[in-house]
């Protein structure tokens, strides 16, 4: 069985700090991770994935996520916050069957 | 704009009603799927269909049904609706059937309100 924890439903940094969100797994497969963003009224969008490849995935807007097998960890980076940044993010894990969504972290950014 | 479209935007009826929600796949996606998001459950998929058929199957209430036709675009029905099926309801799409690695691309969103 998979399932994913997103710890922290909301999170707040200032603008220009570390973002950090962070995501574990439970997958009796190897995974495959997600995360995506979700901006207010809109659908989620694809911010990156990780397919045993590279540990270190970098993808759009300037996040990367880093997978650790030993942690069962894949956490969101992102080195400075922009306002742009504020919406809510969700990690997810991927079988054959279906993909299974963290509950989400809202980030804000404070000026 | 990922390409998925859903109609209506937003859809608002009374308990007890059935309403149809629709979506268009991207250009080459094979793979539809359905999700139910709400403040309480969070992201819940519902279903996948798969060049017409029903591929994969999650917390999807037997009030519920969806289904794929030929020109790949789906609808889900929703039937004898009840105040809890309040949500937004998203429609994503993907290239592949079973391909755990593929990217979903999803719709803006069908904003149901039940009265």
């Amino acid at each position: 069985a998979q399932s994913v924890t997103q710890l922290g439903s909301h999170v707040s940094v200032s603008e220009g700090a570390l973002v950090l969100l962070r995501c574990n797994y439970s997958s009796s497969v190897p995974p495959y991770l997600f995360w995506y963003v979700q901006y207010p009224n809109q659908g989620l969008q694809l911010l990156l994935k990780y397919t045993s490849a590279a540990t270190l995935v970098k993808g759009i807007n300037g996040f990367e996520a880093e997978f650790k097998k030993s942690e069962t960890s894949f956490h969101l980076t992102k080195p400075s916050a922009h306002m742009s940044d504020a919406a809510e993010y969700f990690c997810a894990v991927s079988s054959a069957s279906k993909i299974i969504f963290g509950s989400g972290t809202r980030l804000s950014i404070r000026p | 704009d990922s390409g998925v479209t859903q109609t209506p935007k937003h859809l608002i009826t009374a308990t007890g009603q059935r309403v149809t929600l629709r979506c268009s796949p991207r250009s080459g996606d094979l793979s539809v799927y359905w999700y139910q998001q709400s403040l309480d459950q969070g992201l819940q998929f519902l279903i996948q269909y798969y060049n017409g058929e029903e591929r994969a199957k999650g917390n999807i209430l037997e009030r519920f049904s969806a289904q794929q036709f030929p020109d790949l675009h789906s609808e889900l029905n929703l039937s004898s609706l009840e105040l809890g099926d309040s949500a937004l309801y998203f429609c994503a799409s993907s290239v592949g059937r079973t391909d755990a690695a593929d990217t979903q691309y999803f719709g803006p969103g069908t904003r149901l309100t039940v009265l």
